[in-house]
């Protein structure tokens, strides 16, 4: 059964040093999505992503967070000067439409010291 | 601020019981529904789907949807040791892109 995966499943940075997220979305899936969950906490919509472009980004994606799709199958999420507070589980998930199920990632873990 | 409420537990039922888990929304214009099932440091596993007022059956699980109550809820027949987890509630947005999750139900299923 065709899978989202996600790279790397655990990283550690310093505060100020900027990561890259990366995930491949099921093969015919077109919509792309990151959500993160913080230790005991929601999990919480990051953005959304379709057609080549950003549908839908909330207050917690700002101008240090940005995704792109640099090739046909990986899907990225960059977070450019880390923060002590970006410390969460990243989960990166994909649906076939907008409507349908969105599946899940196994997560990247990540803790900013 | 769209909101997902869910009564975050833990709910506690023998094996063999049938957990009911509920869930309210605030977005009217919501028209996915989504029951995912979360094990501690996992991602969360797809349970159940429902688009349209009335039950749905899936096995075991059974979920219900009442768009003007605002009102979701999952039945879990049956109840295994094995189905003791997080359960999350999601609601999609008016433009379906986007799901807003409940902050979850703690089942335990005592054997």
């Amino acid at each position: 059964e065709p899978e989202v995966t996600q790279t790397p499943s655990h990283q550690v940075t310093q505060m100020g040093q900027e990561v890259i997220l990366r995930c491949v979305p099921i093969s015919n899936h077109l919509y792309f999505y990151w959500y993160r969950q913080i230790l005991g906490q929601k999990v919480e919509f990051l953005v959304s992503f379709y057609n080549n472009e950003i549908s839908e980004k909330s207050e917690i994606f700002d101008d240090q967070f940005s995704v792109e799709r640099p090739d046909g199958s990986n899907f990225t999420l960059k977070i450019r000067s880390t923060k002590l507070e970006d410390s969460a589980m990243y989960f990166c998930a994909s649906a076939k439409t907008g409507r349908e199920t969105q599946y899940f990632g196994p997560g990247t873990r990540l803790l900013v010291l | 601020q769209k909101e997902v409420e869910q009564n975050s537990g833990p709910l506690s039922v023998p094996e063999g019981a049938i957990a009911s888990l509920n869930c309210t929304y605030s977005d009217r214009g919501s028209q996915s529904f989504f029951w995912y099932r979360q094990y501690s440091g996992k991602s969360p596993e797809l349970i159940m789907s429902i688009y349209s007022n009335g039950d749905k059956e899936d096995g075991r699980f059974t979920a219900q949807l009442n768009k003007a109550s605002q009102y979701v809820s999952l039945l879990i027949r049956d109840s295994q040791p094995s189905d003791s987890a997080t359960y999350l509630c999601a609601v999609d947005n008016n433009a379906g892109n986007m799901l807003t999750f409940g902050g979850g139900t703690r089942l335990m299923v005592k054997p």
